[in-house]
């Protein structure tokens, strides 16, 4: 597809659950950022890969957070031991260089 | 010092009427400011931004407006119609990690 791509759209999890959300970028786009965007308020940055190496985690709120891109294309963020403060809209975007992101319609993750 | 202040935090304008946004930042590092248009269910769009070496940027409807010296940046959207009813954020930053305000709920009444 011509856009970036995230799945689920939606999930509900129990807390203590394990999740795991998809991004597909577009294709050929060196860099991949996920965001989470609680709701109300503007998007905040989680992490940053080039191709696959993840140059920036310094967003990620704890050591449950977890994010990879093992072929420097798809990209997953688990979570894992979800907690109720984890509900909140996960946000992927990519870009082929500079500052033109393109942001999938994000995972609105809601723990229970 | 990361942070971006926007105001107001919603906006109800009449068709046709002029919508301002304004944003405020601390970090003189920050070299790239965004404005993302947001609406319910979709991830944030791009929709016009602004290097601080130019004061203007115009773009159809759409002009953001940059004060280097007040450290201040606004979006202005011109003969405002219903479909630009949406959230619009500003942001900025000065590598690859951008910085968002929080906020503001447009809605253009017809």
């Amino acid at each position: 597809g011509a856009g970036v791509s995230q799945s689920p759209r939606y999930k509900v999890a129990k807390r203590g659950q394990d999740v795991a959300l998809r991004c597909d970028p577009i294709s050929g786009h060196v860099s991949l950022f996920w965001y989470q965007q609680a709701l109300g308020q503007g998007p905040e940055f989680l992490t940053y890969f080039q191709n696959e190496a993840q140059l920036d985690k310094s967003g990620l709120p704890s050591d449950r957070f977890f994010a990879e891109r093992p072929e420097g294309s798809v990209s997953t963020l688990k979570i894992q031991r979800t907690q109720q403060e984890d509900s909140a809209v996960y946000l992927c975007a990519s870009s082929a260089s500079g500052f033109g992101y393109t942001f999938g319609s994000g995972t609105r993750l809601t723990v229970v | 010092q990361q942070q971006v202040k926007q105001s107001p935090q919603s906006l109800i304008v009449q068709k046709g009427g002029i919508s301002i946004i304004n944003c405020a930042y601390e970090n003189t590092a920050f070299d790239y400011f965004p404005w993302y248009q947001q609406f319910p269910g979709k991830g944030p769009a791009l929709l016009i931004a602004i290097r601080p070496d130019v004061s203007e940027k115009k773009e159809g409807r759409f002009t953001i407006s940059f004060n280097k010296s007040a450290k201040q940046f606004s979006l202005h959207i011109m003969d405002s119609q219903p479909g630009d009813s949406a959230t619009y954020f500003c942001a900025a930053t000065s590598n690859y990690q951008l910085i968002w305000g929080a906020g503001t709920k447009l809605i253009i009444k017809p």
